[in-house]
């Protein structure tokens, strides 16, 4: 069974600590893994696209990784407002069926 | 560009009734999306709509359909209403053969008592 576990579930930073978020999955036939960033009451909002192990893309203070079995996002010197739930999804070799994570709800302090 | 759009964004139904909600897709995209989330989980996918048929379907009862019309825009209906189907519903749309990055709408969310 196709499983995404995202850590940890919660993160506090003051502003300009630098962390790290993990998404690790067991998903047969990956094609690819989509970040999202998600406000409450609202929309994920699409982040970051990554296909192929080794890769990396960034996005200001934010920075994705992939391996074969877990996906890294890194947050360097964050700010209040990067403050929201993070989450992951392995897109599903078959279909476009995305599998989330549970998210790392992410929260920045001044 | 206008980004995917859903309505209504808040409905309030009791137990039994039937709801259908709409999505409007992106411009230029022709796959709608589906999902439920519940408070504090991430999305769980319903189902995927292309060329107006239903392209994949996830783990949730018959109660659950929906609809795709030739302009590409999309409708979930759920009949015979659980209290359990309270959440905020997602549609998300994308373009086949461009990486399928899903684009996510705000939701609507429905309360059921």
């Amino acid at each position: 069974e196709d499983q995404v576990t995202q850590s940890p579930e919660a993160l506090r930073l003051q502003e300009g600590e630098s962390s790290s978020l993990n998404c690790s999955y067991t998903v047969s036939g990956l094609r690819g893994l989509f970040w999202y960033r998600q406000d409450p009451g609202k929309g994920p909002e699409f982040l970051f696209t990554l296909y192929s192990a080794g890769e990396e893309k960034e996005k200001e203070r934010l920075k994705a990784t992939l391996t074969k079995k877990e996906s890294f996002l890194h947050i360097t010197a964050p700010k209040p407002e990067d403050s929201a739930t993070y989450l992951c999804a392995p897109l599903y070799n078959q279909g476009g069926k995305l599998i989330f994570g549970q998210g790392t709800e992410l929260s920045v302090k001044p | 560009d206008a980004g995917v759009t859903q309505s209504p964004t808040h409905l309030i139904k009791t137990r039994g009734q039937q709801v259908t909600l709409r999505c409007s897709p992106k411009s230029g995209h022709d796959t709608v999306s589906w999902y439920q989330q519940a408070l504090g989980q991430g999305p769980q996918f319903i189902f995927q709509y292309y060329e107006e048929e239903e392209r994949q379907r996830g783990n949730f009862p018959d109660r659950f359909s929906g609809h795709q019309f030739p302009n590409y825009s999309s409708e979930l209906n759920v009949n015979a209403l659980l209290l359990g189907d309270s959440a905020l519903y997602l549609c998300a749309s994308s373009h086949v053969g461009r990486g399928e990055t899903q684009y996510f709408g705000p939701g609507t969310r429905l309360l059921v008592l």
